[in-house]
Order: C-alpha cells, then sequence, then structure tokens
C-alpha cells in the first residue's frame, strides 16, 4: 500500500464549477499537507500547506486536512480555464530542522472546460 | 519563493551514455534536492544535497548511478549514468527555504529520452 494515494484522473468540470481534489494517507507521522500545481512540462509550484488539522483559505482555494480519517482536500471554487493542471498532494512530518523529506502523490490531472 | 533554472531543459541520449543535469538558484540556499517523475508515478526523491557534504541518496538510488555535485550554495548537478531506456523521466531539483515551514520550491525539470 502507498503511503499516500490520489485519484489519477482525469477530472474535467465547467468553468464556475467547484473542484475538490482529494489524497488519503496511512503515516499518522504527517504533519504538514501541500498542495502543488504543476502545468504541463514545467515544476510543480507550491499552492498552499496546512498544519495539522483544520481549514486554511487562500483566494479561491481552501485546503481541508482532517487527520483523524487521514484524508485531505483541495476545493477550488470558481474554476477557472486557467486552473488547468495536475495537481500533487505531499506530505511530511516535521523534523524542526529543515531536510523535510515530502511524500507525494500520483497527482489528479484536472481540466476545466469553458 | 526561489527562482531556479535547470539546463538542459530536454535531451534525448543514447543507452550507455551519462547525461548531467544542472541546477541553479537565484540565492544561497542550504539543502537542495534532486527527484525523478515518472509518467503516472509520484514524484521520488533520489537524494538531498548539502553544501560541503556528501549527498544522501534515498532508498533505490546509488551513487555510482546518479552522482550528485554540490560545489556551492547555489548551484548542484546530477549525473545519470549509463543509461537505460528505463531511466527515461522528468528531473527536478528544489530547494527548500523556511518561510514560515521548510517550503520546497521546484525548478522546471529537465525532461529525459533514453533510446
Amino acid at each position: 500500500q502507498k503511503e499516500v494515494e490520489q485519484d489519477p484522473g482525469p477530472l474535467s468540470v465547467p468553468e464556475g464549477a467547484i473542484v475538490s481534489l482529494n489524497c488519503t494517507y496511512s503515516n499518522s507521522a504527517f504533519q504538514y499537507f501541500m498542495w502543488y500545481r504543476q502545468y504541463s512540462r514545467k515544476g510543480p509550484e507550491l499552492l498552499m500547506y496546512t498544519y495539522s488539522s483544520g481549514n486554511k483559505e487562500d483566494g479561491r482555494f481552501t485546503a481541508q486536512v482532517d487527520k483523524s480519517s487521514k484524508y485531505i482536500s483541495l476545493f477550488i471554487r470558481d474554476s477557472q480555464p486557467s486552473d488547468s493542471a495536475t495537481y500533487l498532494c505531499a506530505m511530511s512530518g516535521y523534523s524542526g530542522f529543515g531536510n523535510e523529506k515530502l511524500t507525494f502523490g500520483t497527482g489528479t490531472r484536472l481540466t476545466i472546460i469553458p | 519563493s526561489a527562482v531556479i533554472s535547470q539546463k538542459p531543459s530536454r535531451d534525448i541520449c543514447q543507452r550507455g551514455t551519462s547525461l548531467t543535469i544542472q541546477c541553479q538558484v537565484d540565492s544561497q540556499v542550504t539543502m537542495m534536492f534532486w527527484y525523478r517523475q515518472q509518467p503516472g508515478q509520484s514524484l521520488t526523491l533520489i537524494a538531498t544535497a548539502n553544501q560541503g557534504s556528501e549527498a544522501t541518496y534515498e532508498s533505490g538510488f546509488v551513487i555510482d548511478k546518479f552522482p550528485i555535485s554540490r560545489p556551492n550554495l547555489t548551484f548542484s548537478t546530477l549525473t545519470v549514468s549509463n543509461m537505460s531506456p528505463e531511466d527515461s523521466s522528468i528531473y527536478l531539483c528544489s530547494v527548500e527555504r523556511q518561510e514560515g515551514y521548510y517550503e520546497q520550491y521546484f525548478g522546471p525539470g529537465t525532461r529525459l529520452t533514453v533510446t
């Protein structure tokens, strides 16, 4: 069993819809949870990170973490064609000293249809 | 954040040869990382490169196959040696910055095809 599971999609939704992307994980030591966006032929770009359980909002994006269920989500409101990309979840423990090894999901390919 | 460049952006190589990938960062960083991204698979950490010390390799990756140099705080190279078609992948470098948490930022990647 992989430490991090993510539905690879592809996922296609109409412009303006709310998108929900999800990951599950098995390692209870994970404390930091990140979402990266990767456009075609580009490197991953950090969207947001969340510590422990709870919600974090940044513009049209909301990240949710439920540590009791080992489940994280990214919601995109009012989705735009420019949101079309692959979204990668990533997570790590926390040593406090840097060199935080990230464990990634496989990524979900999202297409927003105009 | 960080501005990271990689060279080459892509290459097609013959089996048995070696390719060196360069990673340049716009400011000094302690930690640099090298990842591999294969189609349909997770980003996989190859090794961590700390300036002034030997790189630390993850399970399944060895120095003879993926030698790494880290001559200063803004530059690193990864060499893919004695290549086979199974080495065809995207190779990415990343750097770590402490901005709240230890956030990682990625370069654009090097797309390698081995024939």
